[in-house]
């Protein structure tokens, strides 16, 4: 069974960092482009970064370059959003998903289950 | 705000069509994808590409294009497809995603 989980999520203040992680399993997780996507809290969804097979392509919205940083790990099937200068309105679901094709297209086909950033003082 | 837009809320009868459309200049260049979210699930794929159904997404949803509109259309809506629709799509610069702002699909 192709499965993502996400963890690292949790309770911040402004202005300091948090690492997010996702293990991925079920599936050969070096052919495929991976994606953070995230949602607030009675919000609708919002790409946040993408990197392709190989780490050569990365991507990320504007709200949040400069700050969060995307990378993988293909030996320990993980990926990895370090999200730094963290402010309130960052605070969301935060999920992990597959992209279907090697570098990004969109068409994310296995979502994790999200965890959860909250960003106050 | 968001490059593709999207109706906020579509109503449907049971077994009826039901079309929720996803607008914006990046369409004309680049196919969108669709996912279905129900309250408190993650989000599931329900149609990628020209008109590509992942496994186990019944033959009742596709997708048809039009300009810089794309529409999703289930035919014969049923209960279990009331939900909150979203598409996703490459950006007027071709480099980054984005998704719509969503649309909340109640079934009657």
């Amino acid at each position: 069974e192709m499965q993502l989980i996400e963890s690292g999520g949790g309770l911040v203040q402004p202005g300091r960092s948090l690492r997010l992680s996702c293990a991925a399993s079920g599936f050969t997780f070096d052919d495929y482009a991976m994606h953070w996507v995230r949602q607030a809290p009675g919000k609708g969804l919002e790409w946040v970064s993408g990197i392709s097979w190989n780490s050569g392509i990365t991507g990320y919205a504007d709200s949040v370059k400069g700050r969060f940083t995307i990378s993988r790990d293909n030996a320990k099937n993980s990926l990895y959003l370090q999200m730094d200068s963290l402010r309130v309105e960052d605070t969301a679901l935060y999920y992990c998903a597959k992209d279907e094709g090697s570098y990004y297209g969109g068409a994310f086909d296995i979502w994790g289950q999200g965890t959860k950033v909250t960003v106050s003082s | 705000s968001s490059e593709l837009t999207q109706d906020p809320a579509v109503s449907v009868a049971l077994g009826q069509p039901a079309r929720i459309t996803c607008q914006g200049d990046s369409l004309r260049k680049y196919y969108a994808s669709w996912f279905q979210q129900k309250p408190g699930r993650a989000p599931v794929l329900v149609i990628f590409g020209k008109n590509n159904r992942p496994s186990g997404i019944p033959d009742r949803f596709s997708v048809s294009s039009s300009g810089n509109s794309v529409s999703l259309t289930i035919t014969g809506a049923q209960a279990e497809d009331e939900a909150d629709y979203f598409c996703n799509s490459r950006d007027s610069s071709g480099k980054h995603l984005v998704f719509g702002g969503g649309t909340k699909l109640t079934v009657l």
